[in-house]
């Protein structure tokens, strides 16, 4: 089991871009959440998905936006980016219903 | 979201027991106590969850006091590889609630 994957693992960009990011989940798990960690701070939840769609969200602002795929996969997606979105971004993967999340090894985004 | 409290930073012996507490006031009655472990440039990875009481597992153990406001995870014996920043979570019995991290504790092993 390769457990949650990600890509890239890092990544440079410019003001004003765009950025995807990709999450695989563990295999069988079909609950996906996304996190945003600054450096020297716990990870803040950005959203999760579920059957496809969107269920809880933190206080991102829309720039911010997802997909989940039938495969269960998901993508985040960030647009106009600004300064204050490098971080590392974290996908977790859970079963539904279940409490423990696993996440990936992270995506570093640096905006320049 | 119960918030929950806990020391920024501590630092331990190699073989020593850790014991981190933290405290969640408003914890509520179906909100179950959980904690993760991160290592740097790593996600964080589950250790233990609890109601009440004590919960053990290989990893550590998890006391809960009656009152549930607090909780104390306890590392026996530690070694310098557990250097890593412990997080205490307060996670909503409807599992499909958003779960928040606090800053953590930043736990340093010394030879």
């Amino acid at each position: 089991d390769a457990g949650v994957t990600q890509s890239p693992t890092h990544l440079i960009k410019t003001r004003g871009q765009q950025v995807t990011l990709r999450c695989s989940p563990k295999s069988g798990h079909d609950t996906v959440s996304w996190y945003q960690q600054a450096l020297g701070q716990g990870p803040q939840f950005i959203f999760q998905y579920y059957e496809e769609e969107e269920r809880q969200r933190g206080n991102f602002p829309d720039r911010f936006s997802g997909h989940q795929f039938p495969n269960y996969s998901s993508e985040l997606n960030v647009n106009a980016l600004l300064l204050g979105d490098s971080a590392l971004y974290l996908c977790a993967s859970r079963l539904a219903g279940a409490y423990e999340q696993f996440f990936g090894p992270g995506t570093r985004l640096t905006v320049l | 979201l119960a918030k929950t409290t806990q020391p920024i930073s501590m630092d331990s012996y190699e073989g020593q027991e850790v014991n981190i507490t933290c405290s969640h006031n408003n914890i509520a009655t179906n909100d179950y106590i959980t904690w993760y472990q991160q290592f740097p440039s790593q996600g964080p990875r589950f250790i233990i969850q609890g109601y009440k009481t004590k919960v053990t597992n290989e990893v550590a153990s998890l006391f809960i006091p009656a009152d549930r406001k607090s909780s104390t995870l306890s590392l026996p014996r530690v070694s310098l590889s557990d250097t890593a920043v412990y997080y205490c979570l307060v996670v909503p019995m409807n599992r499909d609630d958003k779960i928040i991290f606090g800053k953590g504790t930043r736990l340093h092993i010394l030879p």
